[in-house]
């Protein structure tokens, strides 16, 4: 079983609608987490970290259940400009007390007029 | 304030070759992660240095190895070119000390073996 877990998608939705993605961790020990968006052939960018309270930055709501070891991002009135991959980062203690990252496979979003 | 930068942008090299990669962090990062992405696929760890030692290695051979320089910039180093070594080879700078790890991603090195 692979450490993240992402629905694979691809998910096609139009302008305006409401999308969730969910991811699952494996590691009960996991400590922090995170939604990255990639553009197609660049780099991963920090969209927003998921606090045990769930946490909002406009149209993009995160939550964390510990319990089941599983997260989401919804994505309010999706826009055509948020048509990326999403990818779910979890990070672990390593043997030095450092912090690893992990990633899911991504969720790829095509948001259509 | 400067972001993380790789070298070279893009690369290609015929197997059994080797291949040296290089980052610098952002400014007031001092631990550089890399990772190996593949073609539709998330990003996967190869190892992280901090203090120019290497502190965390993902599954990979030791045909994989790195360096860390006392400015805190890295090396990776592939030894022996395979073609699925093929893919986008990302560095992620943090800080070591930070409560809240994040990662910030450079732009990549696009590596390509025929």
């Amino acid at each position: 079983r692979k450490e993240v877990e992402q629905d694979p998608g691809p998910f096609n939705v139009p302008e305006g609608a409401t999308v969730a993605f969910n991811c699952t961790y494996s590691n009960s020990a996991s400590q922090s987490f995170f939604w990255y968006r990639q553009d197609c052939r660049k780099e991963p960018k920090l969209l927003m970290s998921v606090y045990s309270s769930g946490n909002e930055d406009g149209r993009f709501t995160a939550q964390l259940n510990r319990a089941s070891q599983y997260i989401s991002l919804l994505i309010r009135d999706s826009k055509l400009s948020d048509s990326a991959t999403y990818l779910c980062a979890v990070t672990r203690m390593g043997l030095y007390n450092n912090n690893d990252m992990r990633f899911g496979a991504g969720t790829r979003l095509t948001v259509k007029p | 304030d400067a972001g993380v930068t790789q070298s070279p942008t893009h690369l290609i090299k015929t197997r059994g070759q080797q291949v040296t990669l290089r980052c610098s962090p952002k400014s007031g990062h001092d631990t550089v992660s890399w990772y190996q992405q593949a073609l539709g696929q998330g990003p996967q760890f190869i190892f992280q240095y901090y203090e120019e030692e290497e502190r965390q290695r993902g599954n990979f051979p030791d045909r994989f190895s790195g360096h860390q320089f006392p400015n805190y910039s890295s090396e990776l180093n592939v030894n022996a070119l395979l073609l699925g070594d093929s893919a986008l080879y990302l560095c992620a700078s943090s800080f070591w000390g930070a409560p809240s790890y994040e990662q910030y991603f450079g732009p990549g090195t696009r590596l390509t073996v025929t």
